[in-house]
């Protein structure tokens, strides 16, 4: 497809398991954003990838959280030991070159933990 | 920090009418306000966008105004349909970076 794809689209996980969410990007688009997106909420800022590169990470919660894009495509953002309060909608964006101003985001993956 | 203020938290309008949300920001280094429209299951879709430099930018049935001094932009959606019904946010960036969000306006737009 065209657009930003995320998977999976739900995932449950027990308290204290290792969840990896994926997003694959627009093809050819430079810069990749991941947000967290609580119930009613607007999305927060997690990190920003440039290609390759994480220039940003200031927005991750606590050293649980670990995102990853090791080619400069596809990102994986993989928390461990997953608590209650990680439950929310992790968004993933990307847009074409750094500057670029349109953000284009993928549906989500909505994180329950139980 | 809430550097990002949306109002009001929801809104209810008839069909034909006008909606109106109103966002406040804090830091003066934001230069690009995107409004974006969600649907329930849908991740954030960008509806209309303005830059400092203009008052006001109107697509459609949406218009942006923009307040530099005030530091306040709105979201104007003439003739309001069902169609219309979503959240909406608001959002500030300096250029390329980060987005931070408003809190979020639950349109409802009756028949």
């Amino acid at each position: 497809g065209a657009g930003v794809s995320q998977s999976p689209r739900y995932k449950v996980a027990k308290r204290g398991q290792d969840v990896a969410l994926r997003c694959d990007p627009i093809s050819g688009h430079v810069s990749l954003f991941w947000y967290q997106q609580a119930l009613g909420q607007g999305p927060e800022f997690l990190t920003y990838f440039q290609n390759e590169a994480q220039l940003d990470k200031s927005g991750l919660p606590s050293d649980r959280f670990f995102a990853e894009r090791p080619e400069g495509s596809v990102s994986t953002l993989k928390i461990q030991r997953t608590q209650q309060e990680d439950s929310a909608v992790y968004l993933c964006a990307s847009s074409l070159s750094f500057g670029e101003t349109e953000a284009f985001f993928g549906q989500g993956t909505r994180l329950t933990v139980v | 920090q809430q550097q990002v203020k949306q109002s009001p938290q929801s809104l209810i309008v008839q069909k034909g009418g006008i909606s109106i949300i109103n966002c406040a920001y804090e830091n003066t280094a934001f230069d690009y306000f995107p409004w974006y429209q969600q649907f329930p299951g849908k991740g954030p879709a960008l509806l209309i966008a303005i830059r400092p430099d203009v008052s006001e930018k109107k697509e459609g049935r949406f218009t942006i105004s923009f307040n530099k001094s005030a530091k306040q932009f709105s979201l104007h959606i003439m003739d309001s349909q069902p169609g219309d019904s979503a959240t909406y946010f608001c959002a500030a960036s300096t250029s390329g970076s980060r987005l931070t969000f408003g809190e979020g306006t639950q349109l409802t737009v009756n028949p």
